[in-house]
């Protein structure tokens, strides 16, 4: 059974970077796609991008200035950094396996993690 | 706003028969997915590729796709169903994953 676990500081002051690190078991990294997908408090989810077990990397145009995700296939672990974070930042941080890109769905996920963005 | 669109908020009664949709111009040509989320976890796969059921989902929950609208159909809502419901598939251009702004669906 695979499993997915976010960690990371849960509190990150304005204008500084988030980090977060995904945490895989159960199975290998290789061959899909690994995502990190937020949802702010009260609302939708929305995708950050994703990493191709290769090193490719796709993001969300909104955030693509501001976004940097990185694979570790040593430590069956994936990243992500998000610098110059505001308020609007603050959500659930979730980690994700991806099908993609002839299916697109997200079959195991991590738990998630809040992150709260505060002067 | 979401490429992707939902009704916020849906109610169906106990044993009853709701569909839930989604409406999108890239539905048209791309696969949808929906996912269950209840308060404080994680969401869940219940359909992908339209009309598939991962291993363990209930077959009261079924999926379709027509023209630009994909739809989650829940036959015989029972209380724990009680969820909100969110869909996701590519942005009208295919180059990007995108997630419509969710459904609450509550079981009277």
């Amino acid at each position: 059974q695979v499993q997915l676990q976010e960690s990371g500081p849960g509190l990150v002051k304005v204008s500084e970077t988030l980090s977060l690190t995904c945490n895989v078991s159960g199975g290998s990294i290789s061959d899909y796609y690994w995502n990190w997908i937020r949802q702010p408090p009260g609302k939708g989810l929305d995708w950050i991008g994703h990493i191709y077990y290769n090193g490719d990397t796709n993001y969300n145009p909104s955030l693509k200035s501001r976004v940097s995700i990185s694979l570790d296939t040593s430590k069956n672990q994936f990243s992500l950094k998000m610098n110059s974070v505001t308020a609007a930042d603050t959500a659930v941080y979730y980690c994700a396996r991806g099908l993609w890109p002839n299916w697109n769905y997200h079959d195991y996920w991590g738990q998630g993690t809040l992150v709260t963005v505060s002067s | 706003s979401s490429e992707l669109t939902q009704d916020p908020a849906v109610s169906v009664a106990l044993g009853q028969t709701v569909r839930i949709t989604c409406q999108g111009d890239s539905l048209r040509s791309y696969y949808a997915s929906w996912y269950q989320q209840k308060p404080g976890q994680a969401p869940v796969l219940v359909v992908y590729g339209n009309n598939n059921r991962p291993s363990g989902i209930p077959d009261r929950f079924s999926g379709s796709n027509s023209g630009d609208t994909a739809s989650l159909t829940l036959t015989g809502a029972q209380a724990e169903d009680e969820a909100d419901y969110h869909c996701n598939s590519r942005d009208a251009s295919g180059n990007y994953t995108v997630f419509g702004g969710g459904t609450k669906l509550t079981v009277l």
